[in-house]
């Protein structure tokens, strides 16, 4: 059982690059999320998704882009990245009814 | 939004020894959880909690939801040196805020003692 697969693990931008950060489930999970993770503030939801082809703006949506096309994928985009998204990507997901989450491993970024 | 506070922030511990975290939340909730992350992998799910006064262990983890259910409490006992990481607390609120979403604590970083 794979779990929850983050690719890729790592990736350096430029300011101003964009990429698409991806995230695939075998659970069959409805929920799904995108955290990123910085010293000292612990996890912040960036979007989620309650759904196939549903999405929603979590905390910090500002500069991010999702799309849930398929119930297993989960796309975060970054359209024009900045220093300051600069961070470690975390998604997740977990059945309906039930809040354990289940995390990937996570995808360290840094934009320069 | 809502915000855990969790506590300690960090700390140091040496083998053998217990170790006590707790986090507290303003607002009621239903669910709680307790995650540990190792370096450079995501949080793993630790234990659940869904009633309040629920006491439940997982080998030598034990954690309670508090009767107020405005708090959680992690204790590990006869610690040993891959304890360390980052333990997180989770929660869901009893009447849906934060968009039914869970709320995370900043984390309680475990180190040993030099």
């Amino acid at each position: 059982n794979a779990g929850v697969t983050q690719t890729p693990k790592f990736r350096v931008l430029k300011t101003g690059q964009s990429m698409t950060l991806l995230c695939a489930q075998d659970m069959n999970h409805e929920y799904m999320y995108w955290y990123r993770q910085d010293p000292g503030m612990g996890l912040r939801l960036i979007h989620y998704s309650v759904g196939e082809g549903t999405t929603a703006k979590g905390e910090v949506p500002d500069g991010y882009n999702v799309s849930r096309l398929k119930k297993q994928n989960f796309l975060l985009g970054l359209e024009s990245a900045a220093p300051s998204q600069t961070s470690v990507y975390f998604c997740a997901s977990r059945p309906t009814g039930n809040y354990g989450y289940t995390f990937g491993s996570g995808t360290r970024l840094t934009v320069v | 939004g809502q915000q855990l506070n969790q506590s300690p922030q960090s700390m140091f511990i040496q083998e053998g020894e217990d170790v006590s975290m707790n986090c507290t939340s303003s607002s009621i909730f239903n669910t709680w959880l307790w995650y540990k992350q190792d370096p450079g992998e995501g949080p793993v799910l630790l234990i659940a909690l869904y009633k309040a006064g629920e006491l439940t262990s997982n080998g030598r983890l034990t954690a309670q939801f508090g009767i107020t259910r405005k708090d959680s409490f992690l204790n590990i006992s006869a610690s040993i040196p891959s304890d360390v990481g980052i333990y997180f607390c989770a929660g869901h609120e009893r009447f849906g805020g934060s968009q039914g979403n869970l709320i995370f604590g900043k984390g309680t970083k475990l180190s040993v003692k030099p």
